[in-house]
């Protein structure tokens, strides 16, 4: 099945830094992606559509801000977490659609300190 | 998208099928039964879909009543490793990347 990666797999960072999540399909283009927030055992939360060439769709309660999304290209879109706080510690998961099937990348999982 | 119900948890013994059920009453005629799993601290893996027959593939299968109200998926002999998981979803099928919104979904334990 098509691939969707996701870098880095998991970082850790102090609170008030930006952290950069890239999330790549690495065998398709993908005009649409999406990207999800997970905390422990919950279910996946949808945060925002990431649109190419245009503004990021999010979610109702998601801080546009604060989830900086980009999608510069077909194959590239990034969520920056900014200005990070241990309540931003969870599980980030992108995904994209391709041949009538949605594919999900890895995940990264992000700590706080 | 429809709301679907699954139960919280399952456990299941290991090479016994798995059956998991999912009801959808409010589901319309264009949508879709769809199925993910996620394995811990991994991103969700497609299993399958189905709209009105039945289907199988080499992972599971997916039974589905006749009103479309409910659905089955059949693990047919379950190993330790499909312990995750489960979500159904109700959907319409989208080649323009409609999103995806996740219950709760149903955390099987595989048990030697």
């Amino acid at each position: 099945g098509a691939v969707v990666s996701q870098h880095p797999s998991w970082v850790i960072c102090k609170s008030g830094t930006s952290v950069k999540i890239e999330c790549r399909s690495l065998d398709f283009q993908a005009t649409t992606m999406f990207w999800y927030r997970q905390f422990p055992k919950q279910s996946l939360m949808l945060m925002a559509t990431s649109n190419e060439g245009s503004k990021a769709t999010y979610e109702q309660g998601v801080e546009k801000d604060k989830f900086l999304i980009n999608h510069a290209s077909l194959t590239l879109s990034t969520l920056t977490v900014t200005s990070a706080h241990p309540e931003d510690s969870s599980f980030y998961i992108c995904s994209a659609w391709t041949r009538n099937e949605q594919f999900f990348g890895p995940g990264t999982r992000l700590t706080v300190l | 998208d429809a709301k679907t119900t699954q139960p919280p948890s399952m456990d299941c013994a290991e090479g016994r099928a798995a059956n998991l059920p999912c009801n959808h009453s409010t589901i319309s005629g264009n949508e879709y039964v769809y199925w993910y799993r996620q394995i811990h601290s991994q991103g969700p893996q497609y299993i399958i879909h189905g709209l009105k027959n039945n289907e199988t593939n080499e992972m599971a299968s997916l039974i589905i009543t006749e009103d479309r109200k409910s659905s089955t998926l059949i693990l047919p002999h379950a190993t330790l490793r499909d312990t995750a998981v489960y979500y159904c979803i109700v959907r319409v099928k989208n080649t323009g990347g409609f999103k995806t919104i996740f219950g709760a979904g149903t955390r099987l334990f595989v048990k030697a």
